[in-house]
């Protein structure tokens, strides 16, 4: 099943620089996206959400961008924070609650 | 902040034993919903659950896997003959309308 693809296994970055993390869906009929943080032995929390009707959501320093025809979406955090290493689902729902996850990218943020 | 809670963190069991992990949603959700995660690959859906009936599974969710909301707080997964493949983490997840999911921290299944 590789509705959604996070091609980056892995992402290192300085803190205050910006952290950009791709995802990348086959799926055409996913409604609505979303991105999940996950920490070691937790579960995903949730982060940030766009409807696929908008091409934009920003909740502090955290934007999530879409491109609907190149099936594309990423999400910006700026400034990244050491707190922020973690590891990034995406995920595409259909039928509202039908979701695919991406299979994660992990995120260091060296100070 | 309101949680979903899930028992056992880690259940040990013997090959074809037959398991259940537990979870508590959060109090006003009403979608439910069993994840897992086998070691070093992605979160795959289980199963949804809305109404008291499942509403959506994956091939996954075969006729080994069971769902259940017994009372008015828990909502259960059964493994019915466990196998060695059955080995991950599970994940539950609740939502008070369609998105977004709540998840647990998860109960790690060991099959020996």
């Amino acid at each position: 099943d590789q509705q959604v693809k996070q091609n980056s296994p892995s992402l290192s970055v300085q803190e205050g620089r910006i952290s950009i993390l791709n995802c990348d869906y086959t799926n055409s009929m996913f409604d609505y996206f979303l991105w999940y943080k996950k920490y070691p032995a937790e579960g995903p929390t949730f982060l940030i959400s766009i409807s696929s009707i908008k091409d934009k959501n920003e909740d502090g320093r955290f934007t999530v961008f879409l491109n609907k025809s190149a099936k594309h979406l990423s999400l910006h955090i700026v400034p990244s924070q050491p707190g922020d290493s973690a590891v990034y689902f995406c995920a595409g729902v259909y039928n509202n609650n039908d979701m695919r996850f991406g299979a994660g990218t992990r995120l260091t943020v060296k100070p | 902040e309101p949680e979903v809670t899930q028992t056992p963190s880690h259940q040990v069991t013997q090959m074809g034993q037959e398991v259940i992990l537990r979870c508590v949603p959060i109090s006003n959700h009403l979608y439910f919903y069993w994840y897992r995660q086998i070691l070093g690959q992605k979160v795959e859906f289980l199963v949804s659950f809305y109404n008291n009936e499942i509403s959506e599974k994956s091939e996954i969710f075969d006729d080994q896997f069971s769902v259940e909301r017994p009372d008015g707080s828990n909502f259960t997964l059964k493994i019915r003959s466990t196998k060695l493949e059955d080995s991950a983490m599970y994940f539950c997840a609740s939502s008070e309308s369609f998105q977004p999911q709540h998840f647990g921290d998860g109960t790690r299944l060991s099959i020996l």
